[in-house]
């Protein structure tokens, strides 16, 4: 079993609609949570960067943890097309190795 | 602008050769990194370095090697001995303290083939 798991999709949803990616984890040490953002032929950016359970929001982005399930999100409101790229999720315990989900690859249609 | 330069952008390697890919930070962080990205699969890390002339293996280092000579650079050859090279390799780096974590940033990769 991986310690991260992601959707590789892909996800396809109209201009407007909210997006939900999310991944799953089994490491119950992992406190600290990313999602990047990935264009291809890039390298990934990063979008929201959380601490422990909770939300934060950025602008269209809010990033949810929940750590009693071991899930994370990553919420995209009024989608564009310009979001299409590959999501990446990423944990870590604190220390220097950062473990990365596959990675979900959404479309925007316009 | 600050931020992490990789080159070349694409690259080819022969048979029983090595090749170097660079990467350049101007960030002034302690830390940096060595993925490798292929399709359907998360980043696998290579080698990461804590600070200038110290580096540790990743999960996946054989066939691969790095120097840290310089804060600002961390190269790494991918040996003859790598036997499936051909993949997106990226550099990252990041601040780094005892205890406490600061997400890693990107550069925009070298994608390396076969020839």
């Amino acid at each position: 079993q991986k310690e991260v798991e992601q959707d590789p999709g892909p996800l396809s949803v109209p201009e407007g609609a909210i997006v939900s990616l999310n991944c799953t984890y089994s490491n119950s040490a992992f406190q600290y949570f990313m999602w990047y953002r990935q264009y291809s032929r890039k390298g990934p950016e990063l979008l929201m960067y959380t601490y422990s359970s909770g939300n934060k929001e950025d602008g269209r982005f809010t990033a949810q943890v929940d750590k009693s399930s071991k899930y994370i999100s990553l919420f995209i409101r009024d989608s564009q097309p310009s979001d299409s790229a590959t999501y990446l999720c990423a944990m870590e315990t604190g220390g220097f190795k950062t473990i990365f989900g596959a990675g979900t690859r959404l479309f925007v249609k316009a | 602008d600050g931020g992490i330069t990789q080159s070349p952008k694409y690259l080819f390697r022969k048979e029983g050769q090595n090749v170097t890919l660079s990467c350049e930070q101007n960030l002034n962080h302690d830390a940096m990194y060595w993925y490798r990205q292929d399709p359907g699969q998360g980043l696998r890390l290579i080698y990461y370095s804590q600070i200038v002339n110290d580096f540790q293996k990743g999960d996946i280092a054989e066939g691969y090697s790095v120097s840290r000579e310089k804060k600002e650079s961390f190269p790494l050859t991918v040996t003859s001995a790598q036997k499936n090279p051909t993949a997106f390799y990226l550099c990252a780096s990041s601040t780094a303290g005892t205890g406490s974590n600061q997400p890693q940033h990107f550069g925009d990769g070298t994608r390396l083939s076969i020839l």
